[in-house]
């Protein structure tokens, strides 16, 4: 159990263009969900926390209005990249904890991430 | 702002050696996490491990989380070339904190 879909897994997309990724717990509830960038055998950096029926919580240096969040429901966050550029390629990750578990010690549950390409 | 050092950040080993990755911090954590990643794939949950002192085993692998609970470590035995990949521990208090990463590759 505790799966969680990512889609799509790599997009390219035109500089200018926006691009919306899923991030789907497919057997859980999650009321939280996070957003992560990662570059080439780097860590996770945390982008956002997204919170089910309210607004996502950004990191220092986030632009809350490049990167548009949305969690509507228990078991669906989207990011939105919008008028995206070159710089905006990365690997972007989403995991999500079930809901009702503890945050100081119940696991993350990831998705295998998407391959954004902008040219 | 809770920061996690993990070290070495690069490590390249033969196959059968023994190698022990550290994760550091000057915060205390309420548990911590170890993950594994490998290329083009999300990580995956290792092991959590919550209290002081605490040892945990899976097959070659032994978690240890520090007695203050700010450092853990991770120790390889035997490391075979499928143990490549990134490893991730991230400290939990709210959300999660991640270290930098350890990039090992086991050579056959």
């Amino acid at each position: 159990g505790a799966v969680v879909s990512q889609h799509p897994s790599r997009v390219i997309c035109k500089s200018g263009t926006s691009v919306k990724i899923e991030c789907r717990s497919l057997d859980f509830q999650a009321t939280t969900m996070f957003w992560y960038r990662q570059f080439p055998k780097q860590s996770l950096m945390l982008m956002a926390t997204s919170n089910e029926g309210s607004k996502a919580t950004y990191e220092q240096g986030v632009e809350k209005d490049k990167f548009l969040i949305n969690h509507a429901s228990l078991t669906l966050s989207t990011l939105t990249v919008t008028s995206a550029h070159p710089e905006d390629s990365s690997f972007y990750i989403c995991s999500a904890r079930k809901s009702g578990m503890s945050s100081y010690n119940s696991p993350l549950h990831f998705g295998n991430g998407t391959r954004l390409t902008v040219t | 702002t809770q920061l996690l050092e993990q070290s070495p950040q690069f490590l390249s080993i033969q196959e059968g050696e023994n190698l022990t990755v550290y994760c550091n911090s000057s915060s205390v954590f309420s548990s911590l996490q170890w993950y594994r990643q490998e290329p083009g794939e999300g990580p995956v949950l290792l092991v959590t491990v919550v209290t002081g002192g605490e040892v945990k085993k899976l097959k070659r692998l032994t978690f240890q989380f520090g007695d203050a609970r700010k450092d853990s470590s991770l120790h390889i035995t035997a490391a075979q070339p499928g143990d490549t990949g990134l490893y991730l521990c991230a400290g939990l208090a709210g959300k999660s904190t991640f270290g930098d990463g350890t990039t090992l590759t086991v050579k056959p």
